[in-house]
């Protein structure tokens, strides 16, 4: 199985910081990333696929990049709204596989 | 308006069989795959497999293999997951989520179940 591995695993920051989470694959998985956001309580959402690629209706504030074993996910000025949890996960090989998250919350 | 909806939260025991359901409305339910993910209490998302509408073809992550079942029903735009005997540690949220697949390549999923709560106690 490919293991994604997310950094940090959590992180504190205010309103308006740039924020940046990482995700490593390994083994190369070419572009096939996709990231999710899950507020505590609710359904996953989905952000980014083929890890640069925005899902319809997110807003631009984020953005995905990498490609092969490593990956970025940034979020350009971080809103009450952003506060949550932060999933990658490869779909190269089955079985397809999340990382273990990364959360975010207020400072 | 694509739409999942996932069956209520279901109480079982050990043993026993338990069939969740997940219903897409909003688009045209062969063309895309269903996916169903395992969320246990306060841990991360777990891939369990995923399904091919059109004709039922499925792919198991080796963890679930065995002891849970996919299936369709595209008369009704239903996805189910199954067991025949739950476990205590079958407990968790259980999420489905449809997924694009073109011309051989997965572009992942992009909308999701509400999820459905299974609790096993004895």
């Amino acid at each position: 199985d490919i293991q994604m591995t997310q950094s940090p695993s959590s992180l504190s920051a205010s309103v308006g910081d740039r924020v940046t989470i990482t995700c490593r694959a390994s083994q190369g998985i070419s572009n096939y990333l996709a990231w999710f956001q899950q507020k505590p309580g609710k359904a996953p959402k989905s952000l980014i696929y083929a890890a640069s690629s925005l899902q319809s209706g997110v807003p631009s504030k984020f953005s995905g990049s990498g490609s092969g074993t490593d990956f970025t996910l940034t979020i350009s000025s971080l809103q009450p709204e952003d506060f949550a949890t932060y999933y990658c996960q490869q779909y190269n090989s089955y079985p397809w596989t999340f990382g273990q998250g990364t959360k975010v919350e207020i400072k | 308006e694509v739409q999942l909806v996932q069956s209520g939260a279901e109480v079982k025991k050990p043993g026993e069989s338990l069939r969740i359901s997940c219903k897409g409305s909003g688009y045209s339910f062969t063309n895309y795959w269903i996916t169903w993910v395992r969320q246990m209490p306060g841990k991360g998302l777990e891939w369990m497999g995923r399904i091919d509408p059109s004709d039922s073809y499925t792919n198991y992550s080796p963890a679930f293999q065995g002891h849970v079942s996919i299936s369709v029903d595209e008369s009704i735009s239903t996805a189910y997951l199954q067991w025949s005997s739950l476990k205590a540690s079958d407990t968790a949220m259980y999420y489905c989520a449809r997924e694009v697949e073109a011309a051989g390549t997965v572009y992942g999923a992009d909308y999701w179940g509400q999820g459905t709560l299974v609790t096993v106690s004895s």
